[in-house]
């Protein structure tokens, strides 16, 4: 099966600009998530969905990242105004379902902000 | 979201088998043990999960202790290929629970 697709793989933008960042799901998968990985740290989940629906946005920064993902299919991550502090990877994930199925990541979109 | 606790890092020589461990001292009743790897510039990939009796793949095996509060990912013969970031998780079976990673245990595999 395909895996999850990310893109795009790298970005450079300076502060106070903005960025989106797009995620194509395995078929089938209702669960999408979005992680940020700060470099040296584990994954953050910022937001998880559930088809069209948000089940859990409680670690996104509302004032600057936003996500959508419409038709309960592909998502979009943006962030606007960019800050340093947002230089990290950031992962997409789907699954089956939110009990135990396992989760699989994209390779990431790794944000640089100079 | 129980906590888990992992080494920082640790070294196997290539070919002798590892044991990951990770401790979860509050784990409730109800709390899966997962663990993802994380290769160098690649997303964390599934590798094993399990609830209270010990269970194999073709990936690893993963040992629980009796009283759940501790657990260890078994690599039967390491590789250069299972140098990675291990990450040992606690998540719920139900919809609100989920995938909280901590920093992970950094495995270094020795030619």
């Amino acid at each position: 099966e395909a895996g999850v697709a990310q893109s795009p793989r790298y970005k450079i933008i300076e502060k106070r600009q903005s960025v989106a960042f797009w995620c194509n799901p395995i078929s089938g998968h209702a669960t999408l998530y979005w992680y940020q990985q700060i470099l040296g740290q584990g994954p953050k989940l910022l937001i998880q969905f559930q088809n069209n629906g948000v089940v859990d946005d409680s670690q996104l920064p509302k004032d600057r990242f936003s996500a959508e993902r419409l038709k309960g299919v592909d998502s979009t991550l943006k962030i606007q105004p960019a800050k340093l502090e947002d230089s990290a990877v950031y992962l997409c994930a789907s699954s089956l379902d939110t009990g135990l199925s396992p989760l699989h990541f994209g390779n990431g979109t790794r944000l640089t902000v100079t | 979201d129980a906590k888990t606790t992992q080494p920082n890092s640790m070294e196997s020589n290539e070919e002798e088998p590892v044991h990951l461990p990770c401790n979860h001292s509050t784990i409730s009743g109800t709390d899966y043990i997962h663990w993802y790897r994380q290769l160098p510039s690649q997303g964390p990939e599934y590798v094993i999960h399990g609830l209270t009796s010990n269970v194999n793949n073709r990936m690893a095996s993963l040992a629980i202790a009796e009283d759940r509060k501790s657990s260890t990912l078994i690599l039967h013969r390491a590789t250069l290929r299972d140098a990675a970031v291990y990450y040992c998780i606690l998540k719920g079976s139900g919809t609100g629970n989920q995938f909280y990673f901590g920093t992970g245990t950094s495995l270094t595999v020795i030619p």
